[in-house]
């Protein structure tokens, strides 16, 4: 399995709808994730972070299932401003250091249609 | 606040010359990331520093590519001599605290490097 992986999409959705993305990720030793969206020619920007089982923030819900290690993005009543790609973030201990690197799936792409 | 500031945000240059990229991260923070972002390969660590130290270089993709941090509000990374596949955006990121996996990670805007 590798470290991150994403559907790369892309998702073209109408306005309002509810979508859904998923990660799997292969470090079983990790314990919070993050969901980073980066718009088009931009940086990347903190979304939400999973430190448990999930986390709601208005639209936005992320869930996280470590039996399974697999985590998932919902975006519910879509809006053209959510049209973005979303990359899924684990963090991995750097041994002996007790620091943590990031390491990015390669996103998912959102495209909101009016 | 200011946020991580990169330079220049674009460079041409042709294959052979050295590049040098440029970042200062937000004041306080004492972990500092290079990445590396191409469409084939998605966003890929470079190396970071935690307190002016570099902890994991293991992302540098051959010699050519070198990195330094002399002081905890100034970082550079050296491409020589660069080469036409080196040609991808270049991300800083900085957070505030050495380890802790809860620590966000707060980008620059990129240098978009395009080598000839």
């Amino acid at each position: 399995r590798k470290e991150v992986e994403q559907d790369p999409g892309p998702f073209n959705v109408p306005e309002g709808a509810t979508v859904a993305f998923n990660c799997t990720y292969s470090n079983s030793a990790s314990q919070s994730f993050f969901w980073y969206r980066q718009d088009c020619r931009k940086e990347p920007k903190l979304l939400m972070s999973v430190y448990s089982s999930g986390n709601e923030d208005g639209r936005f819900t992320a869930q996280l299932n470590r039996a399974s290690q697999y985590i998932s993005l919902l975006i519910r009543d879509s809006k053209l401003s959510d049209s973005a790609t979303y990359l899924c973030v684990v963090p991995s201990a750097h041994s002996g250091a007790g620091s943590y690197q990031l390491t990015f799936g390669k996103g998912t792409k959102l495209s909101v249609i009016p | 606040d200011a946020g991580v500031i990169q330079s220049p945000r674009h460079e041409v240059t042709e294959m052979g010359q050295e590049v040098t990229l440029r970042c200062k991260p937000i004041s306080g923070h004492n972990s500092l990331f290079w990445y590396r972002q191409t469409m084939m390969r998605g966003l890929e660590l470079l190396i970071y520093f935690n307190n002016n130290v570099p902890i994991d270089d293991s992302g540098m993709p051959e010699d050519r590519f070198s990195a330094k941090m002399p002081n905890a509000s100034f970082s550079t990374l050296k491409i020589q001599p660069s080469e036409p596949r080196d040609s991808a955006v270049y991300f800083c990121a900085s957070s505030p605290v050495p380890g802790g996996d809860t620590d966000t990670q707060y980008f620059g805007p990129g240098t978009r490097l395009t080598v000839l």
